[in-house]
């Protein structure tokens, strides 16, 4: 499957500052993305996808000019989280449509705490 | 009703043993299905693809019911490496870019006892 990367791995901040997040996908060309986010105990929810050269598409409820998301090239998509506030602390997860049979890779996983 | 839903567990099972997990969907015009599995703390896996005929990989075997919109995975001769959480997906409707949207379940938890 395709391989996906993420950075940072982990990030603590504090509250009211903004954390922009990477995803890359490091050995195909991706048109499109897609963000999530996991609270403890529950399923992924899809916050928004992201295509390469438009504006993101985002999920009912989620706010698009808190949640930034800037996919610039075929293999970098951003997603900046605004003025940060402690229900924001999550894991965010990217993923790569594969192409193939509607499959998507993940990447490994930011977990943002904000305190 | 949720989109997917599936027992939480946790399925606590000897090793060596059999054990299945089920899925039902709510979306009747869902056209595919997968199984992805999940370890602590780290990103989602896929497992496998669910055909409508049935499939299988070494020790895992899909099922889909379209028509009572129903998944199943069966794991046999469970190892301890098997425990982990093992989330049912299903598409959910069309993207702008023709692309599925994946809507995950919350996940069964699965642990192998020595």
């Amino acid at each position: 499957g395709a391989v996906v990367s993420q950075h940072p791995s982990r990030v603590i901040c504090k509250s009211g500052t903004s954390v922009k997040i990477e995803c890359r996908s490091l050995d195909f060309q991706a048109t499109t993305m897609f963000w999530y986010r996991q609270f403890p105990k529950q399923s992924l929810m899809l916050m928004a996808t992201s295509n390469e050269g438009s504006k993101a598409t985002y999920e009912q409820g989620v706010e698009k000019d808190k949640f930034l998301i800037n996919h610039a090239s075929l293999t970098l998509s951003t997603l900046t989280v605004t003025s940060a506030h402690p229900e924001d602390s999550s894991f965010y997860i990217c993923s790569v449509y594969s192409g193939v049979g509607y499959e998507q890779y993940f990447g490994p996983g930011t977990r943002l705490t904000v305190t | 009703r949720k989109e997917v839903e599936q027992d939480p567990g946790p399925f606590n099972v000897p090793e060596g043993a059999t054990v299945a997990f089920n899925c039902t969907y709510s979306n009747s015009a869902s056209q595919s299905f997968f199984w992805y599995r999940q370890d602590c703390r780290k990103e989602p896996k896929l497992l496998m693809s669910v055909y409508s005929s049935g499939n299988e990989d070494g020790r895992f075997t899909a099922q889909l019911n379209r028509a009572s919109q129903y998944i199943s995975l069966l794991i046999r001769d469970s190892k301890l490496s098997d425990s982990a959480t093992y989330l049912c997906v299903v598409n959910v409707g069309i993207s702008n870019f023709g692309n599925e949207k994946l809507t995950f379940g919350t996940g069964t938890r699965l642990t192998i006892i020595p």
